[in-house]
Order: C-alpha cells, then structure tokens, then sequence
C-alpha cells in the first residue's frame, strides 16, 4: 500500500531565511511519481513539481529545488530565502503508475514565514 | 479555459439530507477525483474516474456515490449526511496517457460542507 508521510506538521522561519520540507514515502512499486502541491491561505491547491520514480536528479526551479533520494525514499524540499507570500501548507502526494492512479496525499506542512 | 469549476462554494445540511456536489472540467482530462480536505489529514480520496462510464472507489468512499457520464462532469451524491462529512471537499481533474502515467491534478477551489 501506498503511504506519504510529512513528519513536520507546523514550521515557522523568519524571511530570507532557508526552508526544507521533508516527505518520506512508501510503495511497492518500481514506477511511481511524486508530487508537491501548495494551498496558500486562500485555499486554492496549486501544482509545483511532478516527478517520476526513474529520475533521481535534482531539480531547481527559481528560489525553490527538490531532492530525489530513492535509496532514502524521500521527495524534500526546500526554500531557499523564504518571502512571507510563501507561507501555506504544502502537500506531498504519491501515485503508482498504471491503471487507476490512486493518488495520496501526505498530511501536510504548514509553513510560516515571519517578516 | 475555466478550467475546473465546482459548486456550491458553501452548503450546510441537516443530519440525513442528501445533496449532490458539481464539478466540471473544460481541459478534456480523462481522469477526475473527489477528495476531502480535513486538519491534520491531508487529502484523502472519496472516489475517482479514469472515464466516462468508468468509476472506482478511493480511500474513503463509504456515503459517498459518484458517476460520470460524460468527460467533463463528474458530480458527487451524498446520500444521507452526517456531521462526519462536514470537511471541504476539492474536485480534482488531470490528463492521463491511458491510465499509465499520472500527471499533476488540476484542482476546483472547493465545496466546504457543514451538516449539523
């Protein structure tokens, strides 16, 4: 079965400083794909990176990045000189390839940033 | 696009009344899922569709009834509510490759429920 876990329920940094969130997954499988999401205190749930379970490398995209670590199982992420527009609770999701995608979602992150 | 709509926005129920939850998508995605948002829990998924005519259950689909069919709408039945089904509730849609590869979901803004 698949399981997501985000052990960090609340984080709170003051701005500029860095941020990593951490998601540790389970599967079976040996093709899967991870995702993170961010719902910003409005709520809307908004998409930031897909990943597949062949491709370990790194991957950086402005102020944040994602470290791939099958050996670890862990899908983290981190922001690097967080902004206050970062605050939101931040989702960690698995889905195993094949017919049906039965996604799961971690429990969550919220993250504070203080000015 | 208007991408994924849902509605209402709001509702309030009475213990044992039955209402159905919309949600269309204009993107031609084959796949739709319900999910229900509560603290500390994360999404959990009620029921899913890889097409129309085709549905399954999730994690949690007891009191929960779906169907689709057709591609862009995919409303979910509550048959009898309970105050256990007060939660916020997201429609979700995403592209599929015949059901081989997720791709990211595209998610409604959300329906919050309260049953008294």
């Amino acid at each position: 079965a698949q399981k997501v876990t985000q052990a960090q329920t609340e984080i709170s940094v003051v701005e500029k400083e860095d941020v990593t969130l951490d998601c540790v997954y389970e599967t079976r499988d040996t093709t899967y794909y991870l995702f993170w999401y961010k719902q910003p205190p409005s709520g809307e749930l908004v998409f930031l990176i897909r990943r597949n379970s062949f491709d370990e490398q790194n991957e950086i995209s402005g102020r944040y990045s994602w470290n791939f670590q099958k050996s670890t199982s862990s899908f983290n992420f981190t922001i690097t000189a967080s902004q206050v527009v970062d605050s939101a609770v931040y989702f960690c999701a698995l889905s195993e390839a094949g017919y049906g995608q039965n996604f799961v979602f971690g429990p969550g992150t919220r993250l504070s940033v203080l000015p | 696009n208007a991408g994924v709509t849902q509605t209402p926005k709001f509702q309030v129920l009475k213990t044992g009344q039955s209402m159905t939850l919309q949600c269309a998508q204009d993107m031609n995605h084959e796949y739709m899922s319900w999910y229900r948002q509560d603290p500390g829990m994360g999404l959990r998924l009620i029921h899913y569709s890889v097409g129309a005519g085709i549905t399954d259950q999730g994690e949690v689909p007891n009191g929960y009834n779906v169907s689709r069919s057709t591609t862009e709408d995919f409303p979910l039945r509550l048959l009898s509510a309970a105050p256990s089904q007060t939660s916020v509730y997201f429609c979700a849609s995403s592209y599929s490759e015949g059901g081989a590869s997720p791709y990211e979901q595209y998610f409604g803004p959300g329906t919050r429920l309260t049953v008294t």
